[in-house]
């Protein structure tokens, strides 16, 4: 079946503009997680969406992020006033229900703030 | 929060020979130990995984041990081969139920080399 999907795949953006970046989860996969990889680093979790429960914030770096996800589904990663530090790319992972830690990613969207 | 060390960060290997990577982790909460392959250019790709219920997992040529103890953990890949180069991440989680409890928190990754 089709996997997680990301789009944009590249952006770039000139500092301070504000991006969205959107995923779609795998069909039926309850959960959802957002991830920043940055050149040479590991994955560092940004948010974390399970069902209709509250979403977990808690990997945010700044207020200038933030996350939506709509019906239970697709997901929209929101940067305002974007800094250079906030290039890198964004991975988002979903897992199905009944094996809830097995997270599959998208295959990203690479970020480049000029 | 939780700590995750991985080493080395670069390995090289003769194709056939054994690669063996490491990862410690600092919160004994946690309980699900997942390792993901990235090639180059490619989204991680979870390979195998481990629970703090059991000490070791084999599929096929990839095994990974766990020493709760210790609080580390290693992944095993036996007859290397040339598509086995790439970026390797372990990873850990609390894996209890509560929001956020899943988040997976990673090493810095190992870039492996297997030389033809």
């Amino acid at each position: 079946g089709a996997g997680v999907s990301q789009s944009p795949s590249n952006k770039v953006t000139e500092k301070g503009k504000d991006v969205e970046l959107r995923c779609d989860p795998i069909s039926g996969h309850t959960a959802l997680y957002w991830y920043r990889q940055s050149l040479g680093q590991g994955l560092e979790f940004l948010i974390y969406f399970q069902g209709n429960s509250a979403p977990d914030k808690s990997g945010l770096p700044s207020d200038r992020f933030s996350a939506e996800r709509t019906g239970g589904s697709v997901s929209t990663l929101t940067i305002q006033r974007t800094q250079q530090e906030d290039s890198a790319v964004y991975l988002c992972a979903s897992s199905p229900m009944d094996r809830v830690r097995e997270q599959y990613f998208g295959p990203g969207t690479r970020l480049t703030v000029t | 929060g939780e700590n995750v060390e991985q080493h080395p960060s670069t390995l090289s290997v003769q194709e056939g020979d054994s690669a063996v990577i490491k990862c410690t982790y600092s919160d004994s909460a946690s309980n699900y130990f997942p390792w993901y392959k990235q090639e180059l250019g490619k989204r991680p790709q979870l390979i195998i995984d481990i629970r703090s219920n059991v000490g070791e997992k084999k599929d096929q040529r990839i095994a990974v041990t766990l020493n709760k103890t210790a609080k580390h953990f290693s992944l095993h890949i036996t007859e290397t081969q040339p598509e086995d180069s790439a970026v390797y991440f372990c990873a850990a989680s609390r894996g209890n139920s509560g929001a956020g409890s899943y988040q997976l928190t990673f090493g810095k990754g190992t870039k492996l080399s297997v030389i033809p």
